[in-house]
């Protein structure tokens, strides 16, 4: 069960869009869509953003979208502001009742 | 709405052991399965395993196979996780998180746990 590859840090300006990708194997992120992303500011619990690869939780802003392809995830934040300062993580189901989580990405808003 | 209130910071000796509890209400306690997620100081996030609260079944991430144990009280809505033979790569903060088998919806407030001589 390794842990799945993410940039290490991601930035943009306040409007743009960033994404940020998930790297698994078919093992995992490519053999389920069973993908959910994570936010999580300094000091606090992580929150849920994203699952089911692309399905969104209620409040949680449109400007969050989640895709997929082969092994690979994605998270994208349009329309940046200054509140989405923060680590995300991705996280795949991996069978047998296992998840694994990617090692996170630091976005920074400029 | 979901509260998940868990167990307050330890400090434990190398070779010891620790049990974190995390106590659910706002929802039928067997309706979701519990996660156990830790986080060591400036790290990632790091899935330790699974437990159905429903009939207690459990699966445990490789890395702790043997180290771990995830049990359940349904009379008073609380899941616990049991690591033994601590030792201080073990030190983080230690969340309980509800939901389906690969979602975690929601997120205690974690527990800091210390392992130091």
């Amino acid at each position: 069960q390794s842990a799945l590859t993410q940039p290490r840090s991601v930035s943009g300006s306040p409007g743009q869009s960033v994404t940020i990708s998930c790297t698994g194997t078919s093992s995992d992120v490519g053999g389920y869509n069973y993908v959910s992303w994570y936010q999580q500011h300094p000091g606090k619990a992580p929150k849920l953003m994203i699952y089911d690869v692309s399905k969104r939780p209620s409040g949680v802003p449109d400007r969050f979208s989640g895709s997929k392809s082969g092994n690979t995830a994605s998270l994208t934040i349009s329309g940046l502001q200054a509140e989405d300062e923060a680590d995300y993580y991705c996280c795949s189901y991996a069978g047998s009742y296992t998840s694994v989580f990617g090692g996170g990405t630091k976005l920074t808003v400029l | 709405q979901v509260q998940l209130v868990q167990s307050g910071a330890e400090v434990k000796k190398p070779g010891a052991s620790v049990k974190v509890s995390c106590k659910a209400s706002g929802y039928t306690f067997t309706s979701y399965y519990m996660h156990w997620v830790r986080q060591a100081p400036g790290q990632g996030l790091e899935w330790m395993g699974i437990i159905n609260p429903s009939g207690g079944s459990t699966s445990y991430a490789q890395k702790f196979q043997g180290r771990v144990t995830m049990t359940r009280d349904t009379s008073t809505s609380t899941v616990y996780m049991e690591l033994s033979s601590l030792r201080s790569e073990d030190t983080a903060v230690y969340y309980c998180a509800p939901g389906g088998v690969w979602l975690l919806r929601y997120w205690g407030q974690g527990t800091l746990v210390t392992v130091s001589s």
